[in-house]
C-alpha cells in the first residue's frame, strides 16, 4: 500500500457520460497530480494541484477537470465521454509543490468507455 | 526543453543475466532522476533516484544506477535478473530550472526463465 488511495479501481461507462475519479494523497503530501496512462500515448501528465491551487498543467483535455479540496483529497472530472478517453488513470502525490524528490503513485483507475 | 528517451521498447534478458535498461536525457540546470517500474494492473512504484552526490545509486529489489553527466544518461541495472523482475520501467527527468517531471515512454523487461 503506497498511501495513495484512489477510487473506483475500476469503472465502465457509456459515451457521452461524465465520471469523477477520486484521489486522497498520502498523509502530509499536500500535492496531487493527476495521469493518464493509455496503451498508444504512454504516461500522459494531466494536472497538479497544491494546497488546494491548480500548480501546473500538462495535456489535460477541456471536456476533463480537477479540483482539490481544503482536506486535500482530489477529484478528477471526465466528461462527454469518449471511446478514447478509455484508459487507466493515476493520482501521485508529494510533500512539496516541486517534483525535485520524485512523488508516491496511487494504483489507478481503469475506465473503459463503451 | 526538457526530454527523456528510452531507446528500446523492449529487453530480453535471460534469468541470472546481468540486465541493463537505458535512459538518456536533456535537461537545463541539473537534473534529477528517477527510475519507476510498474507491474501488470498496478500502479507506479518508485525504485531510485538521482539528486545529488554519489553517481552510482542504489535502490529497491537489488537495481542501481549510475549518474553519467557527459553521456547525459541514467541507465538502470541489474547483476543477476529474476523473473519476477519482468515489468514496464519508467525513467522521468526534471531538474532545478524546470520542476516539471519529464518521463520517458516506458521500456518493458521480460526476463525469461
Amino acid at each position: 500500500d503506497s498511501g495513495v488511495t484512489q477510487t473506483p479501481k475500476h469503472l465502465i461507462t457509456a459515451t457521452g457520460q461524465r465520471v469523477t475519479l477520486r484521489c486522497s494523497p498520502r498523509s502530509g503530501d499536500l500535492s496531487v497530480y493527476w495521469y493518464q496512462q493509455s496503451l498508444d500515448q504512454g504516461l500522459q501528465f494531466l494536472i497538479q494541484y497544491y494546497n488546494g491551487e491548480e500548480r501546473a498543467k500538462g495535456n489535460i483535455l477541456e471536456r476533463f477537470s480537477a479540483q482539490q479540496f481544503p482536506d486535500l483529497h482530489s477529484e478528477l472530472n471526465l466528461s462527454s465521454l469518449e471511446l478514447g478517453d478509455s484508459a487507466l488513470y493515476f493520482c501521485a502525490s508529494s510533500e512539496g509543490q516541486n517534483t525535485n524528490y520524485g512523488y508516491t503513485f496511487g494504483s489507478g483507475t481503469r475506465l473503459t468507455v463503451v | 526543453a526538457q526530454s527523456v528517451a528510452q531507446p528500446e521498447d523492449q529487453v530480453n534478458v535471460a534469468e541470472g543475466n546481468p540486465l541493463t535498461v537505458k535512459c538518456t536525457y536533456s535537461v537545463s540546470g541539473n537534473p534529477y532522476l528517477f527510475w519507476y517500474v510498474q507491474y501488470p494492473n498496478r500502479g507506479l512504484q518508485f525504485l531510485l533516484k538521482y539528486i545529488t552526490g554519489d553517481n552510482l545509486v542504489k535502490g529497491s529489489y537489488g537495481f542501481e544506477a549510475e549518474f553519467n553527466k557527459s553521456q547525459t544518461s541514467f541507465h538502470l541495472k541489474k547483476p543477476s535478473a529474476l523473473v519476477s523482475d519482468s515489468a514496464l520501467y519508467f525513467c522521468a527527468v526534471t531538474s532545478d530550472s524546470n520542476y516539471q517531471l519529464i518521463w520517458g515512454a516506458g521500456t518493458k523487461l521480460i526476463i525469461k526463465p
